[in-house]
């Protein structure tokens, strides 16, 4: 398994303002993602966080809404840019150790914007 | 992708009963995976189980893929147990697709 934190655990913020997450896993792992988890609904990916290159973003979301970085093979952040009430939402990073492998989730942010 | 179905959507169970969530997927998947995320919101994995069946205590998961089910087995329920239910399955390369979810209350 691994051990993965998330800074902040939640937040207040202004509309149009943006907010940077960070996920920080304590072992080098290849794969990490990012999910929103909207109030009351499932879990979405937003992209694959991608170490050396940009990340690789699912259908409806865009790099300049929430770019993402991954300067190493244990910490990422992913940026809510611009941000409207609608981003309110709980946002969580992911790892996976091996293809095809067990995914493990960090304890999330929850983000209100108001 | 594939679609994902859970069901019940909603359960209510008094504490000490059994109950049994069912999760369809409209592929063949690489393997499959359930979550309980609790009322803080932190996301627990139960089970890693492309196939057959696994038990943890109060806990057992049984995936057939050929025909495109898992279903996650709670026994004598606790309050502790609340919170809502997911499975995950992967279809292709690394990608998890969740379910719709399983929402549990478990009343003393």
């Amino acid at each position: 398994s691994a051990v993965i934190s998330q800074k902040p655990s939640r937040d207040i913020c202004q509309r149009g303002t943006s907010l940077t997450i960070q996920c920080q896993v304590d072992s080098q792992v290849t794969m990490m993602f990012w999910y929103r988890q909207q109030p009351g609904q499932s879990l979405t990916l937003i992209a694959t966080a991608n170490q050396g290159s940009e990340a690789t973003y699912e259908s409806g979301f865009v790099i300049d809404k929430f770019p993402i970085s991954r300067p190493n093979l244990t910490f990422s952040t992913l940026t809510v840019s611009n941000m409207s009430p609608e981003d309110s939402s709980i946002y969580l990073c992911s790892v996976q150790l091996a293809d095809a492998g067990a995914q493990y989730f960090g304890p999330g942010t929850r983000l209100l914007v108001l | 992708g594939i679609q994902v179905e859970q069901s019940p959507p909603d359960l209510i169970l008094q504490e000490g009963a059994n109950s049994t969530l069912r999760c369809n997927f409209s592929d063949s998947v690489n393997n499959l995976q359930w979550f309980h995320q609790n009322p803080w919101g932190q996301l627990i994995n139960l089970f890693y189980i492309p196939s057959g069946t696994k038990q943890n205590g109060r806990l057992s998961a049984t995936t057939v893929a050929t025909e495109r089910y898992s279903l996650l087995y709670i026994s004598s329920s606790q309050t502790t147990d609340s919170g809502v239910y997911f499975c995950a399955p992967i279809h292709t390369g690394n990608q998890f697709y969740f379910g719709t979810g399983t929402s549990l209350t478990v009343i003393p």
